[in-house]
């Protein structure tokens, strides 16, 4: 079965940018979009963006300034860019699949991200 | 933006109790609303997809309704693994946005 596995640093300093990578497993990439979606402490779930297979995107407008999603089909990884952090981009950050009717379908574990000087 | 707006936001309940959450929608999202489970350090799980399609794999006892703004999802009979934290998600229109959660504890 399809899985999703997030990685990357879990610490990144003020002002720089936020870098994660989701590998996905058991399956295509295709015909799916493939969203980044976090969690801060204690608060609720947002919505970051998406990258369908073929590279379209699309992102949260608060956040659409400072976000990159780009996909490699090749490897069947796609990525996150988050640029000039604060502390208040610190979450847990999951990558999903999300499937048309079925909403997000498929979710990795989670990967926690601090930004901390 | 579609605002959502979920109750309660902390549920104490027993196991084998009958527990319902409900959703409300800013606006009307049709049957555009799914329900999602999170536990600490696991995958999210999706529950309910389309307001009232159970998601392969999820026990019979979950089960959603409603439609254009108000929507609830079910447990009919309370098990020890549902202590959870539930959100309900809107995909009407983007950006999709979710509730602010409700927490199920253990009475």
């Amino acid at each position: 079965q399809v899985q999703l596995q997030e990685s990357g640093p879990g610490l990144v300093k003020p002002s720089e940018t936020l870098s994660l990578t989701c590998t996905v497993s058991g399956g295509s990439m295709s015909s799916y979009y493939w969203s980044w979606i976090r969690q801060p402490p204690g608060k609720g779930l947002e919505w970051i963006g998406y990258i369908y297979y073929s590279g379209t995107t699309n992102y949260n407008p608060p956040l659409r300034s400072r976000v990159t999603i780009s996909v490699d089909t090749s490897k069947n990884q796609f990525s996150l860019k988050l640029s000039s952090v604060t502390a208040a981009d610190t979450a847990v950050y999951y990558c999903v699949r999300e499937e048309a009717t079925r909403a997000f379908d498929i979710w990795g574990q989670g990967i926690m991200v601090t930004v901390s000087s | 933006d579609i605002q959502m707006t979920q109750s309660p936001s902390t549920l104490s309940a027993s196991v084998g109790d009958r527990v319902t959450i409900t959703c409300r929608a800013s606006q009307s999202i049709s049957s555009w609303l799914a329900w999602y489970q999170l536990k600490p350090g696991k995958a999210p799980k999706l529950l309910i997809y389309k307001a009232s399609s159970l998601e392969s794999g999820v026990p019979s006892r979950f089960s959603g309704s409603g439609s254009g703004t108000e929507f609830t999802l079910t447990i009919s009979s309370l098990q020890p693994d549902d202590f959870a934290t539930y959100y309900c998600q809107q995909y009407k229109n983007y950006p999709w946005t979710f509730g602010q959660g409700t927490k199920v504890e253990i009475k």
